[in-house]
C-alpha cells in the first residue's frame, strides 16, 4: 500500500460546480497534512494546510479524519483557473521528510 | 522578498556531461529539499539538507548523484555523466526548519534535457 494515495482523475467539473476529492495516508503518526496544487510544467504551490478542525479559504475546504486516515478538499463554485492537479502531502511524525501523493487532475470546464 | 530562486530554468546536456543544478532558498530558511517530477508522474524526493549537513538523502541515486548546501552559497545538485533518464524537472524547496511549520516552498524548477 502506497503511504499517500490519491484517486489520479481526471476529474471534469462544469463551472460553478463543486468537487471534492480525498486522499488516505497510512502513517496513523503523521501529524502534518497539506494541499498544494500544481499547474502544467509549473512549480507546486502551497494551497492549505489542513488542521484538526478543519480549515476553510473562501471557497475551498480541508477536512482531515484521523479515524480513517484520510483528508479531504471540497472545492465551491469551481472556476476555470482551478484546474490543476492537486497534490495531497504528509509529514511522517517527527521527521521533517513530506511524502507526496501523486495528485488528482481537475479539470474546470465551461 | 524574493521566493525560491533556483537556475538555470532549463539545462540541456549530452549524455556524459554533467549538469549542476542551483537552489537558493527563501530568506531566513535553513532546510533545503530536492525533489524529481518525471512527465506524467508525481514528485518523488532525493534528499534534504541543512546547511553544511545532508539529513536525508535516501530518495537519491547511489551513483553519479551528489548534493551539497554549503555554509555559503546556494545549494547544489550535482548529476555526473548524465543519461537520458535523468530527463526531468528538479525541483528545489526550503523550508524555515521549525517544528511548527513543516510547509515547503518551491522554487521554479530547472528542466534537464539530456540528448
Amino acid at each position: 500500500r502506497k503511504e499517500v494515495e490519491q484517486d489520479p482523475g481526471p476529474f471534469n467539473v462544469p463551472e460553478g460546480a463543486t468537487v471534492a476529492f480525498n486522499c488516505t495516508y497510512s502513517n496513523s503518526a503523521s501529524q502534518s497534512f497539506f494541499w498544494y496544487r500544481q499547474d502544467c510544467r509549473k512549480e507546486p504551490k502551497l494551497l492549505m494546510s489542513v488542521y484538526s478542525s478543519g480549515n476553510e479559504d473562501g471557497r475551498f475546504t480541508a477536512q482531515l479524519n484521523r479515524a480513517s486516515q484520510y483528508i479531504s478538499l471540497l472545492i465551491r463554485d469551481s472556476k476555470l483557473s482551478d484546474s490543476a492537479t492537486y497534490l495531497c502531502v504528509v509529514n511522517m511524525g517527527s521527521n521533517y521528510q513530506l511524502i507526496w501523493g501523486a495528485g488528482t487532475k481537475l479539470i474546470i470546464k465551461p | 522578498n524574493a521566493g525560491v530562486m533556483q537556475n538555470p530554468r532549463h539545462l540541456v546536456r549530452r549524455r556524459g556531461q554533467e549538469a549542476r543544478l542551483r537552489c537558493s532558498p527563501m530568506k531566513g530558511h535553513s532546510h533545503v529539499y530536492w525533489y524529481r517530477q518525471l512527465p506524467e508522474e508525481g514528485l518523488k524526493f532525493m534528499v534534504y539538507l541543512q546547511k553544511e549537513n545532508i539529513i536525508d538523502e535516501s530518495g537519491m541515486p547511489k551513483e553519479r548523484f551528489s548534493a551539497e548546501f554549503p555554509k555559503e552559497g546556494p545549494s547544489i545538485l550535482r548529476i555526473q555523466q548524465v543519461v537520458r533518464g535523468d530527463s526531468a524537472a528538479y525541483f528545489c524547496a526550503s523550508s524555515p526548519g521549525l517544528v511548527e511549520s513543516y510547509e515547503q516552498y518551491f522554487g521554479p524548477g530547472t528542466r534537464l534535457t539530456v540528448t
